[in-house]
């Protein structure tokens, strides 16, 4: 079947312009995280939903970062007046269920600029 | 904090060359491990896991790590790389059972000369 999907695959926006990403789970999958890949480093943990709620949001970096699952399954990150720090590539990943011994299936990522 | 550390940043091997990945991680309770790996141009795919048991796991494509429990380790290893083997990997862990989030080593690129 079709893996998870993110839209738009990229992204350039200017310094205080507010962006929105898209991440399509596999059907039938009911947790879904997001993370961050900056250059050189390996990804970075945001948020993770099960179902429609944020399960554990921790790893957000400040408040303008904010993502919603309003009908658990599209998940929606948004970030609030973009910083040249926010650029970096942005991973979706979803799993069967949560717990540990779910594989995380990846997306392709949407790599954000922000110039 | 827990964390995982990748040793290598670049590795660069000849075809037929035998692969060790270093790995090590932070945490005193129990733990799942991944190594996961992307192809250029491609997305993050599972190369293999561990959760309990047999501390030698296979996964795709001949790969193989250890887990030693005493050092915090799971290395990866392949007796003989071959040119398609030129990725990224890196090593994951998250905590048994509780949260599910993935806290990975910042990877090591392999470059496999044909």
């Amino acid at each position: 079947g079709a893996g998870v999907s993110q839209t738009p695959s990229n992204k350039v926006t200017e310094k205080g312009k507010y962006v929105e990403l898209r991440c399509d789970p596999i059907s039938g999958h009911t947790a879904l995280y997001w993370y961050r890949q900056s250059l050189g480093q390996g990804p970075e943990f945001l948020i993770y939903f099960q179902g429609t709620g944020a399960a554990d949001d921790s790893g957000l970096p400040n408040d303008r970062f904010f993502a919603v699952r309003p009908e658990g399954s599209v998940s929606t990150l948004k970030i609030q007046r973009t910083e040249r720090g926010d650029s970096a590539v942005y991973l979706c990943a979803s799993s069967l269920t949560s717990g540990g011994y779910n594989e995380q299936f990846f997306g392709p990522g949407t790599r954000l600029t922000v110039l | 904090a827990q964390s995982v550390s990748q040793h290598n940043h670049h590795v660069i091997l000849s075809e037929a060359a035998s692969l060790e990945l270093g790995c090590n991680y932070s945490y005193g309770g129990t733990v799942n491990l991944f190594w996961y790996v992307q192809y250029p141009g491609q997305h993050l795919q599972l190369l293999l896991k561990y959760f309990s048991g047999d501390p030698l796991v296979k996964g795709i494509k001949g790969f193989e790590a250890e887990f030693i429990k005493s050092k915090f380790s799971f290395n990866l290893r392949k007796p003989s790389v071959q040119w398609s083997d030129t990725a990224e990997y890196f090593c994951a862990v998250n905590l048994f059972q509780a949260g599910t989030a993935l806290i990975f080593g910042k990877g090591t690129t392999l470059s496999v000369s044909s």
